[in-house]
């Protein structure tokens, strides 16, 4: 069964400290993708990023980075030096290429607030 | 160019009123999906178009759930006798393609339709 598990209900920093949110997958497909969304106050989602199973280099974007591992099917996401804005809820999600839909499976989302 | 959009952004109903969504994708895009959203959840899958067929049904809750997209564009989601269990954001997103595969596809998600059953 598919299924993102994010234990951290919500986490609260103080501005420019490091944050890494913790992002667990099960899948039984060999080939899927995951990805990491924000969704800020105002209620959209906005897109982070997107990697495939085949793909365990970690990726870094400005002060965001990924970290991919495959061993203990974790795709955890981290902020550095962390700003005001960042405050928002953060979902991982999943999708496996064997289904015919490309559905994504979410986490619970883990809350972010980023105190000045 | 435009992106998904949704009508209307905000409902307010009384519960055993039915209510219908309607979801405008991304020209051109094949496939289309509904996802609900309550609150303080992610976003879960309730369904799936290419073009007009929709040919996953698997997360719809029961059968006051409805969906259509009887052109290939313009998809309606209906919720007949609405419950308060309903309250939650309706999202809709599109993408080019959306059979599975090595090649990901994008969805590009729309702002939602904040639903409210009193």
């Amino acid at each position: 069964a598919q299924k993102v598990t994010q234990a951290q209900t919500e986490i609260s920093v103080v501005e420019k400290e490091d944050v890494t949110l913790d992002c667990v997958y099960e899948t039984r497909d060999t080939t899927y993708y995951l990805f990491w969304y924000k969704q800020p106050p105002s209620g959209e989602l906005v897109f982070l990023i997107r990697r495939n199973s085949f793909d365990e280099q970690n990726e870094i974007s400005g002060r965001y980075s990924w970290n991919f591992q495959k061993s203990t099917s974790s795709f955890n996401f981290t902020i550095t030096a962390s700003q005001v804005v960042d405050s928002a809820v953060y979902f991982c999600a999943l999708s496996e290429a064997s289904g015919a839909t490309n559905k994504l499976i979410f986490g619970t989302g883990t809350l972010l607030a980023v105190q000045p | 160019g435009a992106g998904v959009s949704q009508s209307p952004r905000y409902k307010v109903t009384k519960r055993g009123q039915d209510v219908a969504l309607r979801c405008d994708p991304i020209s051109g895009h094949v496939s289309l999906y509904w996802y609900r959203q309550a609150l303080g959840q992610g976003p879960e899958f309730l369904t799936y178009f290419n073009y007009e067929a929709q040919q996953d049904k698997s997360g719809l809750p029961n059968d006051r759930f409805s969906a259509e997209r009887p052109e290939g564009s313009i998809s309606t989601l209906t919720i007949q006798r609405t419950e308060q269990r309903d309250s939650a954001m309706y999202r809709c997103a599109s993408s080019l393609e959306g059979t599975g595969g090595p090649v990901w596809n994008e969805q590009f998600f729309g702002p939602g339709t904040r639903l409210t059953v009193l």
